[in-house]
């Protein structure tokens, strides 16, 4: 089955300053990854997603890339904000509407 | 966007006991998903719930300990049975509208 990794576990960075998360998927057939925000206590949100006919997606702050070939994608978040603060989860599926296999995640903290 | 409600929101049991969690959703959706989120971790796929048959179990779950019901397009139900202190999580429901997954707010479970 898919495998997706991700780093880095922990990422803090001053708020201004920009920050980016990577992940790696095995399987070859997935098309459909999405960037999941978490906040402590609260339910995954989708903050932006990307299939696989599209190199780069971008929506205000954050975008992300895809490299098919190498089976990686990141998530760039740019002029980063106290209220970014949170867990980031990336994902890989391969179809519409099907199961999503979540990466390890990655506690970012924007610190003053 | 779309709504799951799920509840309950969190519940204490004791060992040997069985809670069914569930989720409602505003609208139908062809599959929920149900998924464990360990605490500090990751979501982990538990199973994929179709109406009107059995629900399709991931590695590592099986149906005796988390039987699931499915009996309309809009509502899902997640028992967990025997329940030990390994079985301490939050427990997920997801759905899909249009490409996009969304998750009911969680079942926080501590099992005493």
């Amino acid at each position: 089955g898919e495998n997706v990794e991700q780093h880095p576990s922990t990422l803090s960075v001053q708020e201004g300053d920009s920050a980016v998360i990577k992940c790696t998927y095995s399987d070859s057939a997935s098309n459909y990854f999405p960037w999941y925000k978490q906040e402590l206590g609260k339910r995954p949100q989708l903050i932006i997603d990307i299939r696989s006919n599209v190199g780069e997606k971008k929506d205000q702050r954050i975008a992300v890339t895809l490299n098919k070939t190498a089976k990686h994608f990141s998530l760039h978040i740019t002029e980063t904000q106290p209220e970014d603060s949170a867990v980031y989860f990336c994902a890989a599926s391969t179809g519409t509407a099907s199961k999503l296999t979540f990466g390890t995640g990655t506690r970012l903290q924007v610190t003053l | 966007s779309a709504v799951i409600s799920q509840k309950p929101s969190r519940d204490i049991c004791q060992r040997g006991t069985s809670l069914t969690i569930q989720c409602q959703v505003d609208s139908q959706v062809t599959m929920m998903f149900w998924y464990r989120q360990q605490p500090g971790q990751s979501l982990t796929l538990i199973a994929t719930a179709n109406q009107g048959s059995e629900a399709t179990y991931e590695s590592g779950f099986v149906i005796d300990k988390f039987p699931i019901s499915r009996p309309n397009l809009t509502f899902s139900t997640l028992t967990v049975s025997n329940m030990s202190p390994e079985d301490s999580s939050i427990y997920l429901c997801s759905g899909y509208r249009d490409t996009e997954a969304f998750f009911g707010q969680g079942t926080r479970l501590t099992v005493v």
